[in-house]
């Protein structure tokens, strides 16, 4: 059960895209279209924003979206605004009934 | 609305125990698998343990098996973690989340509860 890859950091001025990427094993993200994606602004609950690789929640923007290309998910946020600051988590099936997260990236709206 | 408040968190000595409370409501919590994860302070996310809607079935991560149980009470609609033989590195913020549908993601997350444990 080893993390999932993600950049520590990445960061983008408002109204441009940037993209964060994930990178798993054969094991995990490359086997199941099972990867979400989590926002999460300091001291709150992580939320839920891209699950089954690129569906988006109820309610979540579609400035938001999924991808997978074999063992590395991204998720891509177009049209950055300032409230898009936060850590971003990406998070994968792993057999065997379990989970795995990426250690987290900080997004900074420049 | 889906709302999940967890309880139980606070300051244990090493090697002693503590026991999670999460309480649903807004949804039916006899239809849905439930899970816990956790996030130590300054780090990231750690999927802790799953169990199914009935209890059938039951998953832990490495990290915790053997000394933590969930377990569920759907007749009080509430969600429980027994942590036995606590460590240092399993202080973190423990969080109850429910997945969108059967199973796969975690899509609606209680506030969080504390647990430290120190000397």
């Amino acid at each position: 059960q080893s993390a999932l890859t993600q950049p520590a950091s990445v960061s983008g001025s408002p109204g441009q895209s940037i993209t964060i990427s994930c990178t798993g094993t054969s094991s995990d993200v490359g086997s199941y279209n099972l990867v979400s994606w989590y926002q999460q602004h300091p001291g709150k609950a992580p939320k839920l924003m891209i699950y089954e690789g690129s569906k988006r929640p109820s309610g979540v923007s579609n400035r938001f979206s999924g991808s997978k290309s074999g063992n590395t998910a991204s998720l891509t946020i177009s049209g950055l605004q300032a409230e898009d600051e936060a850590d971003y988590y990406c998070c994968s099936y792993a057999g065997s009934s379990t989970f795995v997260f990426g250690g987290g990236t900080k997004l900074t709206v420049l | 609305e889906v709302q999940l408040v967890e309880s139980g968190g606070g300051l244990v000595k090493p090697g002693g125990s503590l026991r999670l409370s999460c309480a649903a409501s807004g949804f039916t919590f006899s239809s849905y698998s439930m899970n816990w994860v956790r996030q130590a302070p300054g780090k990231g996310l750690e999927w802790v343990s799953s169990i199914s809607s009935s209890s059938s079935y039951i998953y832990y991560a490495d990290s915790v098996k053997g000394r933590f149980t969930i377990s569920r009470d759907n007749a009080k609609n509430s969600l429980y973690l027994q942590m036995n033989s606590l460590r240092a590195e399993d202080t973190a913020v423990y969080y109850c989340a429910r997945p969108t549908g059967d199973y796969g993601d975690f899509n609606y997350w209680g506030q969080g509860t504390l647990v430290t444990v120190s000397s």
